[in-house]
C-alpha cells in the first residue's frame, strides 16, 4: 500500500525566511501533486510533477521531484503572511488512479 | 462558472437519517472522486468513477453509496448516518488519460451529524 509522509507537520516561520517541506512516498509513482488549503476552503492545485528532476516555480513557491529517492520538496522563499495555509502533497499511481495524500503541513508565517 | 460544484455546502442532520450530496463538473473530465476529510484534516479517497464506471471503492461502510448518472455527475448517498460520519466531503474531477492532469476539487460539503 502506498504511503505518503510529509514533514514537518507544523511549521511556524518568520516573514522573509526560507524553508522546505518534504514529501516522501513508498512506491514508484508517475504523478505527484502539491495542494494548498486555507481554513474552511477547498484544495487549490499548486503543482503537478511528472518526471524525475522536474522543477516548477510559482511566485515564492518552488516544487521539485526526485523519483529515484521518492522525494518531493516544496521550497518557500522569503515567506510572507499570505502563504499561511495547510500544504498537502499527494501521489497518484497510474495502476489504479488513486490519489493518496500526505497528512499536510500547517504553515504559519508570522510578521 | 464553478468547475466542480457540490450541494449542499453545509448539512446538519440527526443520527439515523439518510442524506445525499450532489456533485457536478463542467470541465469535460472523465473521472470523478469522493474524498473525506476528517477533523484532523486527513484526506482519504472513498470512491472514484471513470466514464460512469466504478474504479476505486475503498474500505467504506456500505451505508455509503455513490451513483454516477453520467460523466459530469457523481452523487453520494449516505444511509443511517452516524456521529463518526461528521466530516467534510470533497468531490473532485480529472482527465485520467494524458499527462500532467490536474485534479480539481469542489468547495466541500460540511456534514455534521448530531
Amino acid at each position: 500500500e502506498l504511503k505518503v509522509e510529509q514533514n514537518p507537520l507544523f511549521l511556524s516561520m518568520q516573514e522573509g525566511k526560507n524553508y522546505t517541506i518534504y514529501c516522501n512516498y513508498s512506491t514508484t509513482s508517475d504523478r505527484l501533486y502539491w495542494y494548498r488549503q486555507d481554513p474552511g476552503k477547498s484544495l487549490e492545485s499548486l503543482f503537478v510533477l511528472l518526471s524525475n528532476g522536474a522543477v516548477k516555480q510559482e511566485g515564492r513557491l518552488m516544487a521539485s521531484l526526485d523519483t529515484k529517492a521518492r522525494l518531493s520538496t516544496l521550497h518557500i522563499t522569503a515567506a510572507v503572511h499570505d502563504l499561511s495555509a495547510t500544504y498537502f502533497c499527494a501521489v497518484m499511481l497510474s495502476s489504479n488512479y488513486k490519489l493518496t495524500f500526505g497528512k499536510g503541513t500547517l504553515l504559519t508565517v508570522n510578521p | 462558472d464553478t468547475a466542480v460544484s457540490q450541494t449542499p455546502k453545509y448539512l446538519v442532520t440527526q443520527m439515523g437519517n439518510d442524506k445525499s450530496i450532489k456533485c457536478e463538473q463542467n470541465l469535460g473530465h472523465d473521472t470523478m472522486y469522493w474524498y473525506k476529510q476528517d477533523s484532523k484534516k486527513f484526506l482519504k479517497i472513498m470512491f472514484s468513477y471513470n466514464n460512469k464506471e466504478l474504479i476505486i471503492n475503498e474500505t467504506v461502510p456500505n451505508r455509503f453509496s455513490p451513483k454516477s448518472p453520467d460523466k459530469a455527475h457523481l452523487n453520494l448517498h449516505i444511509n443511517s448516518l452516524e456521529l463518526g460520519d461528521s466530516a467534510v466531503y470533497f468531490c473532485a474531477s480529472s482527465r485520467i488519460q494524458g499527462t500532467g492532469n490536474t485534479i480539481y476539487f469542489g468547495e466541500g460539503s460540511w456534514l455534521t451529524v448530531v
